[in-house]
């Protein structure tokens, strides 16, 4: 079965630091959300990527789809305590129709 | 556009009790998501439903979980008897896409289970 792996599991950083973090498949990606999480809530969708070599930007968050289409970056460029969460990446698995999440990132920020 | 709706937020509860989860997906919406997460991992697909129909349930602890989406618009999720690590947030979402790829899926706030 396809696995989702993230990395790093958590991470603190101070404001205005750059930062990623980066989800690996098992196998080749069809469709790769990103999505934001607060503690207790529901997931945010941030971003969706297709194609190979797709990059996708949403004010300071870009993320990135490989070529290979086995590996996704999310990037934030001068983090803000508004950031902090959990970053989670989903795809829908290959050969299925099953979505699957990774493990999550968490992010702190320190102002 | 209203999102997507659960209820209760907060449900506490003792071991080999019996609760249900309720969602009211985004208007329109024929695909609906049940997600188990628990602490510390992504949401686990539960069960899927198109319509009013059930798409995959692979994932679904058959023998003490059910769930329903009667007239393919509100759903609800039991778990009858409850264990221990049965404690998670329980998820709903819904899309607007029947199976399809790049289906973006919107999330509602969740439901904490915390079971003695």
């Amino acid at each position: 079965s396809q696995e989702l792996e993230q990395s790093p599991q958590s991470l603190i950083v101070q404001e205005g630091k750059n930062l990623t973090i980066n989800c690996t498949s098992s196998k080749t990606l069809y469709g790769l959300y990103w999505y934001k999480q607060k503690y207790g809530e529901g997931l945010i969708f941030l971003m969706m990527l297709q194609k190979g070599g797709e990059e996708k930007s949403h004010e300071k968050i870009t993320a990135k789809l490989d070529e290979k289409k086995q590996q996704s970056s999310l990037h934030i460029t001068a983090s803000q305590p508004s950031h902090a969460g959990i970053y989670l990446c989903g795809a829908d698995a290959s050969g299925t129709y099953k979505y699957i999440f990774g493990t999550g990132t968490r992010l702190k920020v320190l102002a | 556009e209203a999102g997507v709706a659960q209820s209760p937020r907060y449900k506490i509860i003792e071991k080999r009790q019996s609760v249900a989860f309720w969602c009211n997906p985004i208007s329109g919406h024929a695909t609906l998501y049940w997600y188990q997460q628990i602490l510390g991992q992504g949401p686990k697909l539960l069960i899927q439903f198109q319509n009013n129909g059930v798409v995959d349930d692979s994932q679904l602890p058959k023998d003490r979980f059910s769930a329903e989406r009667l007239k393919g618009v509100d759903s609800t999720l039991k778990i009858q008897p409850a264990k221990l690590e049965d404690s998670a947030v329980y998820l709903c979402a819904s899309s607007s896409l029947p199976q399809d790829r790049g289906n973006e899926q919107f999330f509602g706030p969740g439901t904490r289970l915390t079971v003695l």
